[in-house]
C-alpha cells in the first residue's frame, strides 16, 4: 500500500531563516505531488505540484520554491521565511489518473 | 465568486442523528468530487468521492451529486462524537485543478 511521509511535524523559525520540508512517498511510482498551505481559518491553497522529477508548477507568486530531485521525493523550501508563511504545510500524491488526493500528516510552522 | 463553498459551520447535532452538510460549486465543467475529514491539527483525510449524478453509500456515510443545480452533499446517518471534525468539500475542474472549499465544522453532541 502508498504511504507519504512527511517531516517534521512542527517548526517554530524566525523571520529571515531559510525553510526546508520534506515528504516522500512509498509504494507508488510516478506520483503527481503537491505542495499545500492551510492558515488558519482559511482553506486549502495550492502552491506548488509536480508530474515529474525537475518538473514544478507555481501556483502562487511567493517566497517559496520547490523541488523533486527523485520520482518520490518532494521539497519545499525558503531562503527566507516571512511572518506570512505560517501555517499548515501539507504534502499531498495522487495518480497519474489525477482522482484522489492522499495527505501526508503535515507541518504546522510557525514564523515569529 | 469562489470555486467552491460550504458553510463554515459549527453545525452541531446530537449523536445517532443525520447529519446533512453541503458544498455548491461555481463550474459547470467540474467532473470529480471529494469529500474529506480533517480532525483539529490533523490532514484531511479522504472519506467519499463521487463522479456520476446521484447517491453515493459507504457505510454511515452519503455523498449526493446534482450537476443540474451544482451541489454536493454529504450525508452522515448514525452521527457519533468521533465525526466531530471538520469537513472539506473538494471539486476537480480539470487536470490539476483541485479546489477546496473552507469546510464546515461538525460538532456531535453525545
Amino acid at each position: 500500500s502508498q504511504t507519504i511521509h512527511q517531516w517534521p511535524a512542527t517548526l517554530v523559525q524566525p523571520v529571515g531563516s531559510p525553510l526546508s520540508l520534506e515528504c516522500t512517498v512509498e509504494g507508488t511510482s510516478n506520483p503527481n505531488l503537491y505542495w499545500y498551505r492551510q492558515a488558519a481559518g482559511r482553506g486549502l491553497q495550492l502552491l506548488f505540484y509536480s508530474v515529474g522529477i525537475g518538473q514544478i508548477s507555481s501556483e502562487v507568486p511567493q517566497n517559496l520554491s520547490a523541488s523533486r530531485p527523485q520520482d518520490r521525493q518532494f521539497i519545499l523550501s525558503s531562503k527566507k521565511l516571512l511572518l506570512s508563511d505560517s501555517g499548515f504545510y501539507l504534502c499531498a500524491w495522487s495518480n497519474r489518473d489525477n482522482e484522489k488526493l492522499f495527505f501526508g500528516s503535515g507541518t504546522q510552522l510557525s514564523v515569529l | 465568486q469562489k470555486e467552491v463553498e460550504q458553510n463554515s459551520g459549527p453545525l452541531s447535532v446530537p449523536e445517532g442523528a443525520i447529519a446533512s452538510l453541503n458544498c455548491t460549486y461555481s463550474d459547470r465543467g467540474s467532473q470529480s468530487f471529494f469529500w474529506y475529514r480533517q480532525y483539529s491539527g490533523k490532514s484531511p483525510e479522504l472519506i467519499m468521492f463521487i463522479y456520476s449524478n446521484g447517491d453515493k453509500e459507504d457505510g454511515r456515510f452519503t455523498a449526493q451529486l446534482n450537476k443540474a443545480s451544482q451541489y454536493v452533499s454529504l450525508l452522515i446517518r448514525d452521527s457519533q462524537p468521533s465525526d466531530s471534525a471538520t469537513y472539506l468539500c473538494a471539486v476537480r475542474t480539470g487536470a490539476n485543478n483541485l479546489f477546496f472549499g473552507t469546510g464546515t465544522r461538525l460538532t456531535v453532541i453525545p
